[in-house]
């Protein structure tokens, strides 16, 4: 059984337009996470949540709209694609703070091309 | 703000020997998690090994193990017997335990070449 799926695993698509990456985790964890992997391979947090709140949101330009309709799923939806935002997008999960398990675990990412 | 430095942007290894993977972090706080995650060509996430800052002794997984010196800032990792699965990219990264929203912040990564 998959922990954090998801979808699609690779997205190619037009400058302006408007895609979605959908992420669901099925571990009972309270905080999800979008990551950004570039094309140096450089990984950087985007957003977290936690019971569907906003945590951190890593100076993210304000195309990029994360949606968490329950705890088991963060979307990331982003408007207007621009050439760089093609790389790889991790969504994670973790329980909340203050528990010993803060070991975050990654879905398979998702690969977004824009040309 | 937390950084994260791996000088070695590529290490290769033969079959069965032993590799050192180093990674130094700059930071103020002193309640902290470090890890080390492996990316294999599959692309995927995987955890190697997680250590907490206020425990001394070093973890260990399996051939894995890592070399904390909490002063020096220092958290390098240890693949002992190295095996051709172990090919992948290696990312040191760090957690805030307080006031960060376990934000992981990655160094910029190792690529590992095992050989035949």
């Amino acid at each position: 059984d998959t922990a954090v799926s998801q979808t699609p695993k690779y997205l190619v698509t037009q400058m302006g337009n408007d895609k979605s990456i959908k992420c669901e985790q099925n571990l009972g964890h309270d905080t999800m996470y979008w990551y950004k992997q570039d094309s140096k391979k450089f990984l950087k947090i985007m957003f977290s949540y936690n019971n569907k709140e906003l945590i951190i949101n890593e100076t993210v330009p304000n195309r990029f709209s994360p949606k968490s309709p329950d705890k088991a799923h963060l979307n990331l939806h982003i408007n207007s694609l621009e050439l760089g935002d093609s790389a790889v997008y991790f969504c994670a999960s973790s329980p909340w703070l203050w528990t010993s398990l803060d070991t975050q675990y990654f879905g398979p990412g998702t690969r977004l091309t824009v040309l | 703000a937390q950084t994260v430095t791996q000088s070695q942007p590529e290490m290769s290894v033969q079959e069965a020997e032993t590799v050192t993977l180093s990674c130094t972090y700059d930071t103020s706080e002193s309640n902290y998690y470090l890890f080390w995650y492996k990316q294999p060509p599959s692309r995927q996430m995987i955890l190697v090994i997680r250590q907490e800052a206020y425990k001394q002794q070093n973890a260990t997984e399996n051939r894995f193990s890592v070399n904390f010196q909490k002063a020096a800032k220092s958290f390098s990792l240890k693949i002992s017997d190295s095996q051709l699965g172990d090919t992948a990219m290696y990312f040191c990264a760090f957690m805030n335990r307080v006031n960060a929203g376990n934000m992981l912040t990655f160094g910029g990564g190792t690529r590992l070449m095992v050989k035949p």
